[in-house]
């Protein structure tokens, strides 16, 4: 069974379409992440949710909103796609627990504005 | 801001044989957690072996072992009879404790070669 999924794997669309990327997590997680990898492999995290709350936002342009319906779900939504959003956007979960901490990612979603 | 460091953008080494890749960091806190995460090249992003900053026994996981040093602020990773499928990007990754901030260093791509 998948622990973190993310669909699409991969999305080619565009300069100034709006775009959405989906996360679920099965691991019963409290918090979700979303990151992005550039294409000099560098992480960066963009947005955390714990509880349907905003806990991390690191500045990144308001194009782009995450949407949590439930625990279990963080979409991505990007409006006004831009050719420098292409890179390999990464969704995450933990549990916040003590000694279960680390994070699990996704498989990535590759995005490639044209 | 909490910084990480890996000083070895490439490194390779021959199969069966031992490797070490580096990682500094600097902070001021006191509890934090460190990790390796491996991402090879299906891209997905594997946990391989975390630490605590209040454990002062290092922490092993099968091949993989980790030489934390908390004053020289260093987390090394040490890859013991390395075998082809240890090929790929490897991240250190640090955490504050109660805060899910993910910092990344910028990787360094091991290649095992036969």
């Amino acid at each position: 069974d998948t622990a973190v999924s993310q669909t699409p794997k991969y999305l080619v669309t565009q300069m100034g379409n709006d775009k959405s990327i989906k996360c679920e997590q099965n691991l019963g997680h409290d918090t979700m992440y979303w990151y992005k990898q550039d294409s000099k492999k560098f992480l960066k995290i963009m947005f955390s949710y714990n509880n349907k709350e905003l806990i991390i936002n690191e500045t990144v342009p308001n194009r782009f909103s995450p949407k949590s319906p439930d625990k279990a779900h963080l979409n991505l939504h990007i409006n006004s796609l831009e050719l420098g959003d292409s890179a390999v956007y990464f969704c995450a979960s933990s549990q916040d627990r003590e000694f279960s901490y680390e994070q699990y990612f996704g498989p990535g979603t590759r995005l490639t504005v044209t | 801001a909490q910084t990480v460091t890996q000083s070895q953008p490439e490194m390779s080494v021959q199969e069966a044989e031992t490797v070490t890749l580096s990682c500094t960091y600097d902070t001021s806190e006191n509890n934090y957690y460190l990790f390796w995460y491996k991402q090879p090249p299906s891209r997905q992003m594997i946990l391989v072996i975390r630490q605590e900053a209040y454990k002062q026994q290092n922490a092993t996981e099968n091949r993989f072992s980790v030489n934390f040093q908390k004053a020289a602020k260093s987390f090394s990773l040490k890859i013991s009879d390395s075998q082809l499928g240890d090929t790929a990007m490897y991240f250190c990754a640090f955490m504050k404790e109660r805060n899910n901030d993910m910092r990344f260093g910028a990787g360094t791509r091991l290649t095992v070669k036969p």
